[in-house]
């Protein structure tokens, strides 16, 4: 079993780069996929990268994703920050030894 | 268009039990394998439990393994999550969503319900 572990919030002002980090506590981040999801509030999850750096349709290429195996954790960076980035945004990944897929606490996107 | 729509929800006291089912369409629902999520109030997403495509695989988190079953009814397009000994910290708003991917290790949740909220409390 492993955690993943993000920053509880993260805020920065509109047409700026944003960095949300999700740090896996055991095994390596590069052992399963990493996905990352977005939480407006009132509505239901959406997913904005998928396999760590892939945009599923119709997600703006402002947001992307990679993994750093030093620091042994994964990362969604948001361009261009636009009011309506604000919400909560998650990580995801699968866990082989059970199986069951973990999401990371999430970190709240305030944008002002 | 997919959709996935549950229903069921609602208020419970601690022990008892409830079903909540989420109706799908817009996409050959056999085919996919499902999951239900929650997110408690104050609290982030969890990941409850997942079946496959055919139902003979399922799958639960540690903190309701024992109290609750999932099952779906694919000719009717539905999935269930039986929820028994419900406690407090169960109460949050459930969603259904639709796994996308080729191989277990690669399943991630492509569609989402609206959520149904469910209280449990006396």
């Amino acid at each position: 079993n492993f955690m993943l572990t993000q920053p509880h919030s993260v805020s920065e002002s509109p047409g700026k780069t944003v960095t949300i980090s999700c740090t896996r506590s055991s095994g390596s981040i590069a052992s399963n996929y990493v996905h990352w999801y977005q939480q407006r509030p009132g509505s239901s999850p959406t997913n904005v990268i998928y396999e760590a750096n892939q945009r599923p349709s119709g997600v703006p290429d402002r947001f992307s994703g990679s993994i750093d195996s030093s620091s042994n954790s994964a990362s969604l960076t948001i361009s261009g920050l636009k009011t309506e980035d604000e919400a909560d945004y998650y990580c995801l990944s699968y866990d082989s030894s059970n199986p069951n897929w973990v999401f990371g606490g999430g970190t709240k996107l305030s944008v002002l | 268009e997919v959709q996935l729509v549950e229903s069921g929800g609602g208020l419970v006291q601690p022990g008892g039990s409830l079903r909540v089912s989420c109706a799908a369409s817009g996409f050959p629902f056999s085919t996919y394998a499902m999951s239900w999520v929650r997110r408690a109030p104050a609290k982030g997403l969890e990941w409850v439990s997942g079946i496959t495509g055919g139902g003979g695989s399922k799958y639960y988190a540690d903190s309701v393994k024992g109290r609750f079953t999932i099952s779906r009814d694919n000719s009717q397009n539905i999935l269930y999550l039986q929820m028994n000994s419900l406690r407090a910290e169960d109460t949050a708003v459930y969603y259904c969503a639709k796994y996308v991917g080729s191989g277990t290790p690669r399943w991630r949740f492509e569609y989402w319900g609206q959520g149904i909220p469910v209280t449990v409390s006396s």
